[in-house]
């Protein structure tokens, strides 16, 4: 089993709607979450971080932690054509000291 | 404040050469990773480094991968046989502490071909 599990898509949805991207971890002990987008050719960027369960709110940004079932997810609110990357999830596992990334979701916005 | 920096952005190279790429950290951040992002998955980490100390090499190819960070400062990282299936973008990231749960920041990158 994979310590960070994403859906890989590829995922459409029309400009407006509501994207949601779902990621699920292994390690229970897992402390930290986040959520980086990543453009074609260039490097991760961080747009999220979420640490406890419930609901975080950032802009058009949602994420969403569930701890009890190891699930943390992204919802993108009036998705716009610029949204359209790939969006990696990235947690720490309890005894780790560095970052695991899953295999990201490529999420496109159809104008 | 400066982004962490890379170089080269891109290179080619047959396999079975040799190849470095350099990395400096925003400043004053102790903490620096390589990682390697293969097309289509996402970064794994190779190795990181603590001031000039390695943390975590416990997934660096060694036989043909070494890292250095002298000054605890800059660093560079080297493949010494390249194989084709090195071809990745490795990336470095930096963060102020040790301390991951803050999340940290990547630079551009360096795309490698091996061919």
């Amino acid at each position: 089993q994979k310590e960070v599990e994403q859906n890989s898509g590829p995922l459409s949805v029309p400009e407006g709607a509501i994207a949601s991207l779902n990621c699920t971890y292994s390690d229970r002990g897992s402390q930290s979450f986040f959520w980086y987008r990543q453009y074609s050719g260039k490097s991760p960027e961080l747009i999220m971080s979420i640490y406890s369960n419930g609901d975080k709110e950032d802009g058009r940004f949602t994420a969403q932690l569930n701890k009890a079932s190891q699930y943390v997810s992204l919802l993108i609110r009036d998705s716009q054509p610029s949204d359209s990357a790939t969006y990696l999830c990235a947690v720490t596992p309890g005894s780790a000291r560095q970052l695991t990334f899953g295999s990201g979701t490529q999420l496109t916005v159809l104008p | 404040e400066a982004g962490v920096a890379q170089s080269p952005r891109y290179k080619i190279i047959e396999k079975r050469q040799s190849v470095a790429f350099w990395c400096n950290p925003i400043s004053g951040h102790a903490t620096l990773y390589w990682y390697q992002q293969i097309l289509g998955q996402g970064p794994k980490l190779l190795i990181q480094f603590q001031n000039n100390g390695v943390v975590d090499d416990s997934q660096l190819p060694k036989d043909r991968f070494s890292a250095e960070r002298l000054k605890g400062v800059d660093s560079t990282l080297k493949i010494q046989p390249a194989k084709l299936e090195d071809s990745a973008v490795y990336l470095c990231a930096s963060s102020p502490t040790g301390n991951p749960n803050y999340g940290y920041t990547f630079g551009s990158g360096t795309r490698l071909t091996v061919v």
